[in-house]
């Protein structure tokens, strides 16, 4: 069964530093979602994508984070300068041609910040 | 506000024992509500989606119902395997590309 793929697993950086996380969605979906889940809280809506733009972003999705389709099959979440509180599991979902439809989640991204 | 309050937030059972986890939501409107299973160091997995009041769905030892108000999972004879953290997530109307809103999830464990 077709799934949606996250690298890397884990990744350690320095406050301060840039982050790429890099997911590659199910081919056939065409909306796009990242999460984040900090530890021992609820999963949050970051961002959702669809037709090479953002759709829509909830406030924790500020001017250090941006979102890019590269090419066909990837999609990446930019941090440009990391704080400790960024550290989180971030997930990345995607579904198909409805976005009523059931989003579908990768094995997310441990992202820590020293 | 919109809002998701799962409960309890951890469940002890014997296998065999059955019992049903809760997921309240208040919302302005209501386009879908969605149950995921989450593992240990794993992303939530489907299980099943409810769109308006009085379905229900059954997989396996599986079964959500939804209310106006609520939604219930219910587990039927539980194995250990069923043990995981089951979350709510609900879709409001209006909501131009479907962000989901969490509960924080319910702990299963089962015991042999």
């Amino acid at each position: 069964e077709p799934e949606v793929t996250q690298t890397p697993s884990h990744q350690v950086t320095q406050m301060g530093q840039e982050v790429i996380l890099r997911c590659v969605p199910i081919s056939n979906h065409l909306y796009f979602y990242w999460y984040r889940q900090i530890l021992g809280q609820k999963v949050e809506f970051l961002v959702s994508f669809y037709n090479n733009e953002i759709s829509e972003k909830s406030e924790i999705f500020d001017d250090q984070f941006s979102v890019e389709r590269p090419d066909g099959s990837n999609f990446t979440l930019k941090i440009r300068s990391t704080k400790l509180e960024d550290s989180a599991m971030y997930f990345c979902a995607s579904n198909r041609v409805d976005s009523n439809q059931p989003q579908h989640f990768g094995d997310g991204t441990r992202l820590s910040i020293l | 506000e919109d809002q998701v309050t799962q409960s309890p937030e951890a469940l002890r059972l014997q296998e065999g024992e059955s019992s049903s986890l809760n997921c309240s939501y208040t919302v302005s409107g209501l386009r879908g509500l969605f149950w995921y299973r989450q593992d240990p160091g794993k992303g939530p997995e489907f299980l099943f989606t409810l769109y308006s009041a009085g379905e229900e769905k059954e997989k396996e030892r599986l079964k959500a119902t939804l209310t106006k108000k609520e939604s219930f999972l219910h587990i039927t004879a539980p194995k250990p395997e069923d043990s995981a953290t089951y979350l709510c997530a609900v879709q409001v109307r209006g909501g131009s590309q479907g962000n989901l809103i969490f509960g924080k999830g319910t702990k299963l464990s089962v015991k042999p």
